[in-house]
């Protein structure tokens, strides 16, 4: 089972309001991912969590807030976020951050910010 | 590792071959990736290639290495109107597990 879940599918959130992304594995993987994924663009790596820990923050801004709770769920955690942060958020995860090791995507949650 | 280029479009006829081609930087990398999306779905793992192979052959997939070029290709045989998506390519530089993905190709398969 290569399978990685996310909820909510679909997101529409106004610029003050706070919400959360889930992701979930139970491929006992100990590497996940957070990504934004903007129209007709490659994937951008936003946050990596390693062993539970955070491993890399690449330069996201404060409004967005990642949470790994357990080794089989990643939360994003959403507040006060503008426009141009709507996009297809998408969560990966691989057995861990040795070089190589393919990483598995999620179906993604579409963020609309209004 | 960060400059990984693809042709943005591609068009073929349904049952012929595709090619999709890819070019690389990082002379490093060790393991390179083809993934596959869908509209509005995540990415799909179709294959990978280690840099020590120069072909990789899964079905209708054949992955070609050419490490002196760096460059990456992803021949799909007998293209189906299934395959309408976009490819991305991605290398794993020998640091870490961090991805670095191409641009994507848009792949349109025409009955």
């Amino acid at each position: 089972d290569t399978e990685v879940t996310q909820t909510p599918k679909h997101l529409v959130m106004g610029m003050t309001n706070k919400k959360s992304l889930k992701c979930e594995q139970h491929m006992g993987h100990r590497a996940m991912y957070w990504y934004k994924q903007k129209a007709k663009k490659p994937p951008e790596l936003m946050f990596v969590y390693s062993y539970e820990k955070l491993s890399i923050n690449e330069s996201v801004p404060s409004r967005f807030s990642p949470e790994c709770p357990n080794s089989s769920l990643l939360n994003l955690h959403l507040h006060a976020l503008q426009p141009e942060d709507s996009a297809l958020y998408l969560c990966a995860s691989s057995q861990d951050l040795t070089t190589g090791r393919a990483q598995y995507f999620g179906p993604g949650t579409r963020l609309t910010v209004l | 590792g960060e400059d990984v280029e693809q042709s943005l479009f591609l068009s073929v006829r349904e049952g012929d071959s595709s090619v999709i081609n890819c070019t690389y930087t990082d002379s490093s990398s060790t393991y390179l990736y083809w993934y596959k999306q869908e509209p509005g779905a995540g990415l799909q793992l179709l294959t990978y290639i280690f840099s020590n192979m120069d072909m990789k052959q899964d079905q209708r997939l054949t992955v070609l290495l050419n490490k002196k070029d760096k460059h990456l290709s992803l021949r799909i045989a007998d293209t189906q109107t299934g395959d309408s998506a976009i490819y991305f390519c991605a290398e794993s530089p020998n640091t870490g597990n961090q991805f670095y993905f191409g641009t994507g190709t848009s792949l349109t398969v025409i009955p």
